[in-house]
């Protein structure tokens, strides 16, 4: 079974930069979300993805946007870095209500974005 | 609007002592749930236990127990015999009954365990 695998581990852009981070989820999980967690903080949810849809969102700003392809593995963009921006990134797959246990989420390491 | 507490920043205790995690939870959902995950160096969060608001029997697996209290709106969690690899950060977690499936987390406890 594969895990939840995200790309790039570390990365590091100026204010204004646009970033894009990539997550493959869980074999068989059909559901994708983000959660920032800013250092010495607890995960803050961006946004989750199901069929291709965003399927609920946080209290993040449009600049904070989201893809989710046929094979399930989805994409973060953020728009007009700011310093506030650099966090751990993480993406977590699931199963959609109903198909699994509600809140077990599978979580990839994660991807450090260091806003300069 | 929903709100997890954990007040205890960081915890040290040598190997083998008991030690508990306090979680304290606001919500107005009659209907949710509660989980802890655990996040090791390694940055990705590891799924310890869900509880679902109408289940507040305590939980045993190995040496973990969970204390769930509707009364005090308090989940905590408690590691027998603690060991150096039970090191790392602990979240504890809520969520609504919904479609969607959004955690919201605490602050965090950095538990280190000593040899």
């Amino acid at each position: 079974e594969t895990g939840v695998t995200q790309s790039p581990t570390h990365l590091i852009k100026t204010r204004g930069q646009q970033v894009t981070l990539r997550c493959s989820s869980q074999s068989g999980h059909n559901t994708v979300s983000w959660y920032q967690q800013a250092l010495g903080q607890g995960p803050q949810f961006i946004f989750q993805y199901y069929r291709e849809e965003e399927n609920g969102r946080g209290n993040f700003p449009p600049r904070f946007s989201g893809l989710q392809f046929p094979n399930y593995s989805s994409e973060l963009n953020v728009n007009a870095l700011e310093l506030d921006d650099s966090a751990l990134y993480l993406c977590a797959s699931s199963l959609a209500k109903g198909q699994g246990r509600h809140g077990e989420l599978f979580f990839g390491e994660g991807s450090r974005l260091t806003v300069l | 609007a929903q709100k997890v507490t954990q007040a205890q920043t960081e915890i040290s205790v040598v190997e083998k002592e008991d030690v508990t995690l306090d979680c304290v939870y606001e919500t107005r959902d009659t209907t949710y749930y509660l989980f802890w995950y655990k996040q090791p160096p390694s940055g990705e969060l590891v799924f310890l236990i869900r509880r679902n608001s109408f289940d507040e029997q305590n939980e045993i697996s190995g040496r973990y127990s969970w204390n769930f209290q509707k009364s005090t709106s308090s989940f905590n969690f408690t590691i027998t015999a603690s060991q150096v690899v039970d090191s790392a950060v602990y979240f504890c977690a809520l969520s609504q009954d919904t479609g969607r499936r959004a955690l919201t987390f605490g602050s965090g406890t950095r538990l280190q365990v000593q040899p």
